[in-house]
Formats: C-alpha cells, structure tokens, sequence
C-alpha cells in the first residue's frame, strides 16, 4: 500500500531563515508525489508536484521541494521563511488504486517567528 | 483562490440524520473528490466521480455515497449520521487531461455531529 509520513508535528523557524519540512513516501511503483499548505479555516492550496525529471522542483510562493529516490523522501525547503508562510502543510501521493486520488500524511505545523 | 465552490460553509447535525454537502468544480475540469478532514488529521480519501461514474472509493462504509451531475458538480450525501463524522469536507476537482494533474481544493464544509 502506498502511503506518505511526515515525522515532524510541528517545525519552528524564525523569519529569514531556510525552512525544511519532511515527508518520506513509501509505493509500489513511480512515486507521484505533491505537496500543498493550509491556512485556517481555508481548504488546500498546490504548492508544487514531481511526476519526473528533475529532481529538485519548484513551486508558488518560492517553495521548492527536493526528490530523492534513494531516501525516498521529498523535502520540502525554501530560502528564507515569512512569518506568512506560518501554515499546515500536507505531503501526498497518488493512490494508484482509487483513480487519481491522493494519500495525505498527516501535516506537519510551520511556525515562523519574527 | 481556486475556482471550486462548496456550501453550505458549515453545518450542525444530530446523530442519525441525513446530510448532503455540493461542490462546483473549477471551470473545464470534469473529475471531483470528496476528502475526510478530522480534526488534527490529514485529509482522507472518499470517493472519485469522473464523467458522472464513481471512479474510485476510499475506506469509508455505503452510507457515504455521491453524485456528479452532467455539468461536473458533485453531492456528498452521508446517512445515519454518527459523532465520528463531524470532521471538515473537502472536494477537489481536477483535469483527467493528464494523469498526473494536481486537485484543487474548495474551502470545505465544517459538518458538526451532535
């Protein structure tokens, strides 16, 4: 079964500095994997996605994320944090099973201190 | 902002009653998906609809079921309503153009369970 794990509830960084947020992912075959921030009270909004090629991806807001096959992990990383960036952030994958659904880990909390 | 639409916002229930929450998925995208999000949780896979068949369904029992209608908006009708059922509702439409393109999420319905 596939599945996707974020090790870290919560990830405190103060403004200005580089953000990392982990997600490890665990399929049977190419791994379609995603991330995506939410903000209180608001649905999900795509940050970025790697299907192939390059192994580091860019996405909105100067999120990039980091694909590597040998770790089986996609980090997500930027910069420099905004206190804006302060959000639930949520990696997944596609469920080959169910159609082009996807498979949410549980989020990880960023706090980003002025 | 994505172009996908719910309503109501939120909604209060008793047990074993009946519940239907809408979704209008984003302008030329014709799959919709229903996700779980309980509180502090990530968000789980439902059910898919592509071209008014379901295409997809996730762990959940027969008393959550849907509907697309022709011009791709969706229902979620949940029976027998139980207390684990309060949670936030989220729908996601995309584009089956590619396999691999991202859902974009509408802002969800809050369904309370009394």
């Amino acid at each position: 079964a596939q599945s996707v794990a974020q090790p870290e509830d919560q990830v405190n960084v103060a403004e200005g500095n580089p953000l990392t947020v982990k997600c490890t992912y665990s399929v049977s075959g190419n791994p379609y994997l995603f991330w995506y921030v939410q903000y209180p009270n608001r649905g999900l909004q795509f940050l970025l996605k790697y299907i192939t090629g390059d192994n580091l991806v860019k996405g909105s807001y100067g999120f990039e994320a980091e694909f590597n096959k040998s770790q089986t992990s996609f980090h997500l990383k930027k910069p420099s944090a905004l206190v804006s960036d302060s959000a639930l952030y949520f990696c997944a994958v596609r469920d080959d099973q169910a159609g082009t659904a996807l498979i949410f880990g549980k989020g990880t909390t960023l706090s980003v201190s002025s | 902002e994505t172009g996908v639409t719910q309503s109501p916002t939120h909604l209060i229930k008793t047990r074993g009653q009946q519940v239907t929450l809408r979704c209008s998925s984003q302008s030329g995208h014709n799959t919709v998906s229903w996700y779980q999000q309980a509180l502090g949780q990530g968000p789980q896979f439902i059910f898919q609809y592509y071209r008014e068949e379901e295409n997809g369904r996730g762990n959940f029992p027969p008393r959550f079921s849907g509907l697309q209608f022709p011009n791709y908006s969706s229902e979620l009708n949940v029976n027998a309503l139980e207390l684990d059922d309060s949670a936030l509702y989220l729908c996601a439409s995309s584009s089956t153009g590619t396999r691999y393109n991202e859902q974009f999420f509408g802002p969800g319905t809050r369904l309370t369970v009394l």
